[in-house]
């Protein structure tokens, strides 16, 4: 069985340009999560979707991040546009049910470097 | 705030050399503690969860443990094949679906 997959996994982009992330979940899992991990700091959780459905945006930093999940299978996060502060690694997590305890299972991230 | 703090934040140990790594936590609504692997390059790596005090699950040379402060991460005659960063999160009750929080990570490596 295929694991999580991210695209690309690295990018390098300028201040001001625009980035757009992939994620490919473990097919059959609803839930599919997005966090982010910046130098020197903890993974922080972004977003989570069930489904097409946004269920919990808290996490997003700012209106720069705009996450999609079209037809409930893959995701893609957009940052646009990008800063300094963006740069950090950025995981995708699926699980099968959000609701029960079910472990979350990570795809190896994209490494974003804002210049 | 809900708080998960890590200690210590490197740990190097000899082969053979066993030792604990520290994961407490301030939280309300605690719906589980996971313990995760992560190795240079990749994502984390589910190992255990723990759901109440008391709980202990084993696997390998790792044996994790919870009381309702903070869980331990226990490493029994390591192998270099250990050397990872270990996470430890939280998963909370957010409106009946999970959020997960996690720490800092305890950077282990483990000389031959």
């Amino acid at each position: 069985e295929a694991g999580v997959t991210q695209f690309p996994s690295h990018s390098v982009i300028e201040k001001g340009q625009t980035v757009t992330l992939r994620c490919d979940p473990i097919s059959g899992h609803d839930n599919l999560y997005w966090y982010r991990r910046v130098m020197g700091k903890e993974i922080k959780f972004l977003l989570h979707f069930v489904k097409e459905s946004k269920q919990d945006e808290s996490g997003m930093p700012n209106n720069r991040f705009l996450a999609e999940r079209t037809g409930g299978t893959y995701s893609t996060l957009k940052v646009q546009p990008a800063e300094l502060e963006d740069s950090g690694v950025y995981f995708c997590a699926s699980s099968q049910d959000g609701r029960v305890l079910s472990e979350q299972f990570f795809g190896p991230g994209t490494r974003l470097t804002v210049l | 705030e809900d708080q998960v703090t890590q200690s210590p934040e490197a740990l190097r140990l000899q082969e053979g050399e066993s030792s604990s790594l520290n994961c407490s936590y301030t939280v309300s609504g605690l719906r589980g503690l996971f313990w995760y692997r992560q190795d240079p390059g990749k994502g984390p790596e589910f190992l255990f969860t723990l759901y109440s005090a008391g709980e202990e699950k084993e696997k390998e040379r790792l044996k994790a443990t919870l009381t309702k402060k903070e869980s331990f991460l226990h490493i029994t005659a390591p192998k270099p094949e250990d050397s990872a960063t270990y996470l430890c999160a939280v998963r909370l009750n957010s409106g009946g679906y999970q959020k997960v929080t996690f720490g800092t990570g305890t950077k282990l490596q483990v000389i031959p």
